[in-house]
């Protein structure tokens, strides 16, 4: 079965500096990989994906992720934060190997301080 | 473009009653799914249907049922509604490639009293 976790419930970091927010996955086969942002009262928005090819993968606002097969991983990193990056961050993964719909992991709320 | 339209935004039922919640979207999408999104708990599955006349159960598909009569709708409804189903529901589409990423409505707060 397919398995998302996303270790950190929050993250706090500093307008201007880097953030990474952490997502490791589990699949049989190969995975397709994704990363939405929920802003309050909103539903989710596409930031970026991993199909295949380049494992570094750059979407909106200035995220990008790099898929690591070897660690099972899909982190989501910004090289300078800022205030309104400060949402809710969700990863999902889909398993190839099967017909199998997306899972999302529990999320990570980021809060970037000024 | 409307793209996914969720109504209403907020509903309070009490124990026992049934509801339909409403998902439209314009995007000629096949795919389209609800998920419920609980604190802690990040999205789970409910139910999913890959095209018109076609649905599936998810992660956490009882007391919930769906219909597919067109591309565009996907109503989810609740047959009688208990304390556990208070939540944030989300209907979400995209297109039949597995690679799409799904578009998501903003949401239907339900409480059940």
């Amino acid at each position: 079965a397919q398995s998302v976790a996303q270790p950190e419930d929050q993250v706090n970091v500093a307008e201007g500096n880097p953030l990474t927010v952490k997502c490791t996955y589990s699949v049989s086969g190969n995975p397709y990989l994704f990363w939405y942002v929920q802003y309050p009262n909103r539903g989710l928005q596409f930031l970026l994906k991993y199909i295949t090819g380049d494992n570094l993968v750059k979407g909106s606002y200035g995220f990008e992720a790099e898929f690591n097969k070897s660690q099972t991983s899909f982190h989501l990193k910004k090289p300078s934060a800022l205030v309104s990056d400060s949402a809710l961050y969700f990863c999902a993964v889909r398993d190839l190997s099967g017909n199998t719909p997306l899972v999302f992991g529990k999320g990570t709320r980021l809060s970037v301080i000024a | 473009n409307a793209g996914v339209t969720q109504t209403p935004k907020f509903q309070v039922l009490k124990t026992g009653q049934s509801m339909t919640l409403q998902c439209a979207q314009d995007m000629n999408h096949e795919y389209m799914s609800w998920y419920r999104q609980d604190p802690g708990m990040g999205l789970r599955l409910i139910h999913y249907s890959v095209g018109a006349g076609i649905t599936d159960q998810g992660e956490v598909p009882n007391g919930y049922n769906v219909s597919r009569s067109t591309t565009e709708d996907f109503p989810l409804r609740l047959l009688s509604a208990a304390p556990s189903q208070t939540s944030v529901y989300f209907c979400a589409s995209r297109e039949g490639r597995d690679s799409s990423p799904l578009h998501f409505g903003n949401g239907t707060r339900l409480t059940v009293t």
